[in-house]
This record gives structure tokens, C-alpha cells and sequence, in this order.
């Protein structure tokens, strides 16, 4: 089974680190592109940017560059999310999902993970 | 960057009826790379329909998708209790990718 399994829910502060996983299974991690997808309380989906992790290159959305780093570590079939220094703002639920077809970086996004809620609060 | 809107935000129908949902998008999306998700409360979304028309891997044949350019359509033919939702259609033309903003199909 094609799955994509996600880090379990994080609690930070405002200004404090964090790096969330998404670790693939059941099909080859190094030939499709993952993505990651902001959803804030309440709201809709976001396209943050996507990693290819054979090479880890990435691509990111001018709203999310900067403000986070995609990575991956191939050998363990897992991609991460992190920031540096998290503000309130970057409250919400994140996605990994994973790249529909072997056609280029852009595609849709057939298989996704569970979600992490990450919750920032002083 | 291109933008999405879909319409209507709401749409509220009784099981049975047909649902027609619409996305449109600022600019022309190259190869007509849209594809529309199902979410559902609590739930990671769903991929239904990719490349405008093509229906994913065990999505119902109820479920249909069209348009090209910039207007595209999603319809469910016979609603079911179970797709009672939140849609949302996505662009992978052109980077970055970008969704709309969704419609919810409610119970009327």
C-alpha cells in the first residue's frame, strides 16, 4: 500500500524550532516529488512548494520562501518541514502528499499524508 | 502566480441532485493541468480528477470534470450522502501551484 505517514502533533513557542517528517512507503520515494500544503484553522488549502528527495531539490512558493526549508533523507524514504523561528501565525495543519505522476515537478497530488497540526502559543 | 476562484462558495442540494461546481483562473492553465480534491472534515483531501477530465484511481463515475483555458467544471451527477464536502480545485500549470479557496457542498 502507498502511504505517506506524518510526525505526530507539535506545541511550540513562539521563536522556538521545528522540524516535522513525512516518511513515504510502498512506492519509490526517490522518483516523485512530495509536496507540502498549509491549511489554517478554519480555512483552505495553501501550495507551499514541493522536494524532489532523490536530490532534494526545491522549489518553493514566493508566500513560503524563506520561511521554511523543505529537505529529505532518501535513505530513510523521509521529508521534512522545518522552521527556524516560529511565530503564532504559523499555526495550522500541514500535508505531505506525493506527486501524482514521473512528469516534472509540478503535478497533482494523489496520495497524502495524515497531517500534522503544529500549534504555536506563548 | 495564478489565481483561482471558485464558485459558489456554498452550494446546498438534497442526495439525488446533480452538482456543478466551477473554477476559474486568472490565466490560461498550460495543458489544462487542473485537478479538484474532496476534503472532509478531519481528513486529509482526496484527489478526484487530474489533468481537467481524468478521473482518478477508484473515484465513482458520478463524478466528472471539464473546461479548458481557464473555466473548468466539476460535476457530480447524483449526489450521495457520502460527498457532502468541502472541493477544491488546484492548478499545476505554471509555479507555484495554487488551489482555490473551495465550495462546500452542504445537505439542504
Amino acid at each position: 500500500e502507498v502511504q505517506l505517514v506524518q510526525s505526530g502533533a507539535e506545541v511550540k513557542k513562539p521563536g522556538e524550532s521545528l522540524k516535522i517528517s513525512c516518511k513515504g512507503s510502498g512506492y519509490s520515494f526517490t522518483t516523485y516529488w512530495i509536496g507540502w500544503v498549509r491549511q489554517m484553522p478554519g480555512k483552505g488549502l495553501e501550495w507551499m512548494g514541493i522536494i524532489y528527495p532523490d536530490d532534494s531539490d526545491a522549489r518553493y512558493s514566493p508566500s513560503f520562501q524563506g520561511q521554511v526549508t523543505f529537505s529529505a533523507d532518501k535513505s530513510i524514504n523521509t521529508a521534512y518541514l522545518q522552521w527556524s523561528s516560529l511565530r503564532a501565525s504559523d499555526t495550522a495543519m500541514y500535508y505531505c502528499a506525493k506527486q501524482h505522476e514521473m512528469v516534472g515537478p509540478l503535478d497533482a497530488f494523489d496520495i497524502w499524508g495524515q497531517g500534522t497540526v503544529v500549534t504555536v502559543s506563548s | 502566480e495564478i489565481v483561482l476562484t471558485q464558485a459558489p462558495a456554498t452550494l446546498s442540494l438534497s442526495p439525488g441532485e446533480r452538482a456543478t461546481l466551477s473554477c476559474g483562473a486568472s490565466h490560461t492553465i498550460n495543458s489544462n493541468y487542473l485537478a479538484w480534491y474532496q476534503q472532509k472534515p478531519g481528513l486529509a483531501p482526496r484527489l478526484l480528477i487530474y489533468d481537467a477530465s481524468s478521473r482518478a484511481t477508484g473515484i465513482p463515475d458520478r463524478f466528472s470534470g471539464s473546461g479548458s483555458g481557464t473555466d473548468f467544471t466539476l460535476t457530480i451527477s447524483r449526489l450521495e450522502p457520502e460527498d457532502f464536502a468541502v472541493y477544491y480545485c488546484q492548478q499545476y500549470g505554471s509555479s507555484p501551484g495554487t488551489f482555490g479557496h473551495g465550495t462546500k457542498v452542504e445537505i439542504k
